[in-house]
């Protein structure tokens, strides 16, 4: 297995299940990312984490929660959410964290419904 | 506050022919700037990057420049082929954001044979 994975590749839900995402990096990056993306719209940022640790969380709902337990691995937890919640959810990696000239590698995404 | 823009969100060419693709940023401190292109149902994938040291990055068909002056950045893919009709992201980063990077809306690109 190379690259980025994501499973699962989609994912159909009720407003009251709780279900996670994972995503996994064989490249041995130091950073991980989970971004949002819907219809006609930017790719948005939800989560950083750099080396397991949490750097960054933005404005996320607390309804989204995720859990880096080792640089390769990271998960997003959902629960009760939202039909606006539906999107492709992302997940990407880089080698440094903190450096701007390094360019992130992409999963292939899990298309998530709330019904 | 959108800070890079990608104002066509659609652009249609003739298999052959040269694709422009734009994109507008407004934060000043933007140093690095990147391409991505996304097919349906597949992740982005890390196409061509241009640092503010330079105005130009070449790479087989794709060619990026940047005019800094203007806050401006473009994809030129020359010639086009069926296989490049995809979603391209333009993004950037800078020196007080680490890697994280902030990406435009998209253009979707068809090269019509």
């Amino acid at each position: 297995e190379t690259g980025v994975t994501q499973t699962p590749r989609h994912l159909v839900m009720g407003m009251t299940n709780k279900k996670s995402l994972k995503c996994e990096q064989h490249l041995g990056h130091n950073a991980m990312y989970w971004y949002k993306q819907s219809a006609k719209k930017p790719l948005e940022l939800m989560f950083v984490y750099s080396l397991e640790e949490r750097v960054e969380n933005n404005s996320v709902p607390s309804r989204f929660s995720p859990e880096c337990p080792n640089s390769s691995h990271l998960f997003l937890h959902l629960h009760t959410l939202q039909p606006e919640d539906s999107a492709l959810y992302l997940c990407a990696s880089s080698r440094n964290p903190e450096a701007s000239y390094n360019e992130q590698f992409f999963g292939p995404g899990t298309r998530l419904t709330v019904l | 506050d959108q800070q890079v823009k990608q104002n066509s969100p659609s652009l249609s060419v003739q298999e052959g022919r040269i694709s422009i693709l734009n994109c507008d940023y407004t934060n000043s401190m933007f140093d690095y700037f990147l391409w991505y292109k996304k097919y349906p149902a597949e992740g982005p994938t890390f196409l061509i990057s241009i640092s503010s040291i330079k105005d130009k990055n070449e790479d087989g068909r794709f060619t990026v420049f940047l005019n800094k002056s203007a806050k401006h950045l473009s994809l030129h893919i020359v010639p086009s082929q069926p296989g490049d009709s995809a979603v391209y992201f333009c993004a950037a980063s800078g020196r007080t954001s680490g890697s994280r990077l902030t990406f435009g809306e998209g253009t979707q690109l068809t090269v019509n044979p």
